[in-house]
């Protein structure tokens, strides 16, 4: 079963607008992170936010965690059209292992037009 | 690129055959996650191995089982295959007690028909 719903499920821009994605979850949670994924291919990992950090930045990426609300937010600024993919949130889960394993939500599928 | 690498690229079966599929982890990692991922949807964790032990496993029958070699690379097998099997296969390395990244492959395209 999916944790996370992302929102909305597929958007497209302009280059140069920005572009925020949402995500949602269900249970409590020790990070949460984001990747993003090109035409069906690997995941790429983008950011990860703790549970006790409430805004973290790398580059043109801005992510936002509230978790009161169970609720996360990736702004991508300044769009490029390469920045085309389909974009996940993960949540980790104790599963019994070394480390975590990672419960993704559904995806949101972003196109920038050029 | 991130250095896990995943073969073959693409495999066809037929419903009821049996298909393996080969991870190899980044340098240095020793755990490996393996998911599934139907169209249009968010991968699923299948299990992980460490220590060449399974570690933790999601709600996947037992016909999926894996491998983990003193390398730490990999092998997801599939028993008896359905169509319902049919997705990319995604591997991911990490490393236990270090940051909680998993560095994915570029995944294996499975048809079942």
């Amino acid at each position: 079963s999916q944790q996370g719903e992302e929102d909305p499920q597929a958007l497209s821009i302009q280059e140069g607008e920005n572009a925020t994605m949402n995500c949602s979850y269900k249970t409590s949670i020790n990070n949460l992170q984001w990747y993003r994924q090109n035409s069906g291919r690997g995941l790429v990992h983008l950011i990860l936010i703790r549970s006790n950090e409430r805004e973290k930045h790398s580059g043109r990426l801005r992510v936002t965690l509230d978790t009161s609300k169970k609720s996360s937010s990736l702004l991508i600024t300044a769009s490029r059209a390469a920045d085309t993919a389909s974009y996940f949130c993960a949540t980790d889960a104790w599963g019994g292992g070394a480390t975590n394993k990672l419960i993704f939500g559904t995806g949101t599928l972003l196109a920038v037009q050029p | 690129e991130t250095g896990v690498t995943q073969s073959p690229t693409h495999l066809i079966k037929t419903r009821g055959q049996q298909v393996t599929l080969r991870c190899s982890s980044q340098s240095g990692h020793n755990t490996v996650s393996w998911y599934q991922q139907a169209l249009g949807q968010g991968p699923q964790f299948i299990f992980q191995y460490y220590r060449e032990e399974e570690n933790g496993r999601g709600n996947f029958p037992p016909r999926f089982s894996g491998l983990q070699f003193p390398n730490y690379s990999s092998e997801l097998n599939v028993n008896a295959l359905e169509l319902d099997d049919s997705a990319l296969y995604l591997c991911a390395s990490s490393l236990a007690g270090g940051p909680d990244t998993q560095y994915f492959g570029p995944g294996t395209r499975l048809t079942v028909l």
